[in-house]
């Protein structure tokens, strides 16, 4: 299993509501990753966990709440969210954090439209 | 600091010409290059990469070179398909210990090969 696992694949969300995005590797992998895309634009690293910890916050607002329950989910809770955060979430995870010359292997992501 | 430049899209082909797209890197430590690239609606996948000087990088007929003193990273392919239609993203990532788990993006480049 070489997936990364992403769900739901389409989400529509007011600016009161709350939700999460879900994450799901099986290949050991110890390091995850948030990644935020707008169209035609590369992707912004939100959060690195390394090891279920959080290690790399990119100065996210905290309408948007990461969670590692254990090595192979990675949750994205989202609260009173803008219309400027509709995006692309991407996830994604690598074998060994650090290394600095892993291949980051990345979910199909979750468009993620804010009304 | 860190930082990729890529060349400006879209770059549209005939099948079978050949392709370049130009990236170039400033790095403060030793970086290691990437090639990632993006299907329509789908998360980047992981193309070729390099992790020291005059390393050649290749996968799928695409091929790239890493090279120090041009401070390159350009992505070839001899013969392109319609199939290679896509995004694809240039990457570094830095092996110094303050930066360890971050990918540094190009803009990306659209390609589109007509048959």
């Amino acid at each position: 299993d070489t997936e990364v696992t992403q769900t739901p694949k389409h989400l529509v969300m007011g600016m009161t509501n709350k939700k999460s995005l879900k994450c799901e590797q099986h290949m050991g992998h110890r390091a995850m990753y948030w990644y935020k895309q707008k169209a035609k634009k590369p992707p912004e690293l939100m959060f690195v966990y390394s090891y279920e910890k959080l290690s790399i916050n990119e100065s996210v607002p905290s309408r948007f709440s990461p969670e590692c329950p254990n090595s192979s989910l990675l949750n994205l809770h989202l609260h009173a969210l803008q219309p400027e955060d509709s995006a692309l979430y991407l996830c994604a995870s690598s074998q060994e954090p650090g290394q600095g010359n892993e291949k980051l292997f990345f979910g199909s992501g979750t468009q993620l439209s804010v009304l | 600091g860190n930082s990729v430049t890529q060349m400006e899209g879209p770059v549209t082909l005939s099948e079978e010409a050949f392709l370049t797209i130009n990236c170039t890197y400033t790095a403060t430590g030793y970086p290691s290059l990437f090639w990632y690239v993006q299907y329509p609606g789908e998360g980047l996948q992981l193309l070729l990469k390099a992790t020291k000087a005059d390393d050649k990088g290749s996968n799928k007929g695409f091929e790239a070179t890493y090279r120090k003193e041009t401070t390159s990273f350009h992505l070839e392919k001899g013969s392109v398909q319609v199939s290679d239609s896509a995004v694809y993203f240039c990457a570094l990532s830095d092996r110094r210990g303050s930066t360890l788990g971050r990918l540094y993006f190009g803009r990306g480049t659209q390609l589109t090969v007509w048959p």
